[in-house]
């Protein structure tokens, strides 16, 4: 079946601008998480919902950083006024279980760059 | 809070076995996953361990010894498709909170 699917893979934007990324996690999970990986490091946890409601945002870097599940499938994580150092790869991923110890399964990750 | 180390990287010849550690310090702790991470691609899961011992599937291992703070990975037979990241991640409250990954290179 279908994987995780993110869109755009790639991103390039001009500093100040706003960006939404999306993802779709597989059929049925109910837990969808964001990451940032920057090059040569693990995964960076940003956030995570469980259905519709958002159960940890602790990640995120600060109040430009949003995200939402409205109907507990795909999900949009937005970054407004972006800066050069929002930079990174972020990745999605998705869980069968409400946040429990179930297998996350990661998307292909979109790609921003802030020029 | 959470601190994972692991090493950098690692090289292993073809068909030798290598072992990757990872120690964690946290305040609180629900299990211990490893992850698969080709260059350019997306993780994929290994193994988890929850309870202390060694959990085996086909050529890849992990271990878990909660009391030290310590877990490893153990790959035997290495395969020139085994040059990947291995990153090692502990699980905390819904989320999982990843080391830096150990780069592995296989040489032939």
């Amino acid at each position: 079946g279908a994987g995780v699917s993110q869109s755009p893979r790639y991103k390039v934007t001009k500093r100040g601008q706003d960006v939404a990324l999306r993802c779709d996690p597989i059929s049925g999970h109910v837990s969808l998480y964001w990451y940032r990986q920057a090059l040569g490091q693990g995964p960076e946890f940003l956030t995570y919902f469980n259905y519709e409601a958002q159960q940890d945002k602790s990640g995120l870097p600060n109040d430009r950083f949003s995200a939402e599940r409205p109907e507990g499938s795909i999900s949009t994580l937005t970054i407004q006024r972006t800066e050069q150092r929002d930079s990174a790869m972020y990745r999605c991923a998705s869980s069968l279980g409400q946040g429990g110890t179930d297998t996350q399964y990661f998307g292909p990750g979109t790609r921003l760059t802030v020029l | 809070g959470q601190n994972i180390d692991q090493p950098t990287e690692m090289t292993a010849t073809e068909g030798a076995i290598v072992q990757i550690n990872c120690t964690y310090q946290t305040s609180g702790f629900n299990g211990l996953f490893w992850y698969q991470q080709h260059a350019g691609e997306a993780p994929t899961f290994l193994s988890y361990n929850v309870l202390d011992g060694l959990e085996e599937k086909g050529r890849f291992s992990s271990f878990l010894s909660r009391s030290k703070g310590y877990s490893y990975l153990l790959l035997k037979e290495l395969q020139m498709k085994d040059s990947a990241s291995y990153l090692c991640a502990t699980y905390q409250g819904g989320k999982l909170i990843f080391g830096q990954g150990t780069e592995l290179s296989v040489k032939p």
